[in-house]
């Protein structure tokens, strides 16, 4: 089946610094991949959609300029949380969507636990 | 534009007992239907998924659901739960037609089997 990575898993970092985020389609080809954002004990909000070769389409409200997204591989996407403060510590999850002929599922990687001090 | 809503943000249940979790979705177009499973700290499985046909869908770990149009939902079931099934889940839909792939999930529901 398709799998997705993220990579790390976890990051502590301190407040002003910045940390990337990588998310990898690992046996398939992913043109299109969505970056979302948990708060504790809520739902996943879509913060943008990635696209290989060209930029990013952000949610209303999400900063482009601090969380840079580059897509510059069919199986690379990395978000970039820049100038990082404690209220962006939260838990980042990736997804790259089935491409297939009538795919229509969405595949999650595991997830990013990103807390700034 | 679509929304979900998941009527119950916590469900507790007794190991072996039967459960249901609430999904309403409201939408003006054909839309997809999905159940997707969080374990702590994990991302999202897809649990099952309706695209047309049968209304009534069978996924894995023993999970079930029923399309309904006209009252839009689309509850989950489980005629038996593990202590295994304590996880988040999540509904999701989609826009049906071409070029629009994201998902709009629901606020979630947090199972939990009873020993």
């Amino acid at each position: 089946g398709a799998v997705v990575s993220q990579h790390p898993s976890r990051v502590i970092c301190k407040s002003g610094t910045s940390v990337k985020i990588e998310c990898r389609s690992l046996d398939f080809q992913a043109t299109t991949m969505f970056w979302y954002r948990q708060f504790p004990k809520q739902s996943l909000m879509l913060m943008a959609t990635s696209n290989e070769g060209s930029k990013a389409t952000y949610e209303q409200g999400v900063e482009k300029d601090k969380f840079l997204i580059n897509h510059a591989s069919l199986t690379l996407s990395t978000l970039t949380v820049t100038s990082a403060h404690p209220e962006d510590s939260s838990f980042y999850i990736c997804s790259a969507r089935d491409e297939l002929p009538g795919g229509v599922e969405q595949y999650f990687g595991p997830g990013t636990r990103l807390t700034v001090t | 534009a679509q929304s979900v809503t998941q009527l119950d943000s916590q469900v507790p249940v007794f190991e072996e007992a039967p459960v249901e979790l609430r999904c309403n979705y409201s939408s003006s177009v054909s839309v997809y239907l999905f159940w997707y499973v969080q374990y702590p700290n994990q991302g999202l499985q897809l649990l099952l998924k309706y695209l047309s046909g049968s209304t009534l869908v069978k996924g894995i770990n023993g999970f079930e659901a029923e399309f309904n149009k006209s009252q839009t939902s689309f509850h989950l079931r489980k005629p038996s739960v593990h202590i295994s099934d304590t996880a988040e889940y999540f509904c999701a839909v989609r826009w049906a037609g071409a070029g629009s792939y994201q998902l709009t999930f629901g606020k979630g529901t947090k199972l939990s089997v009873i020993p």
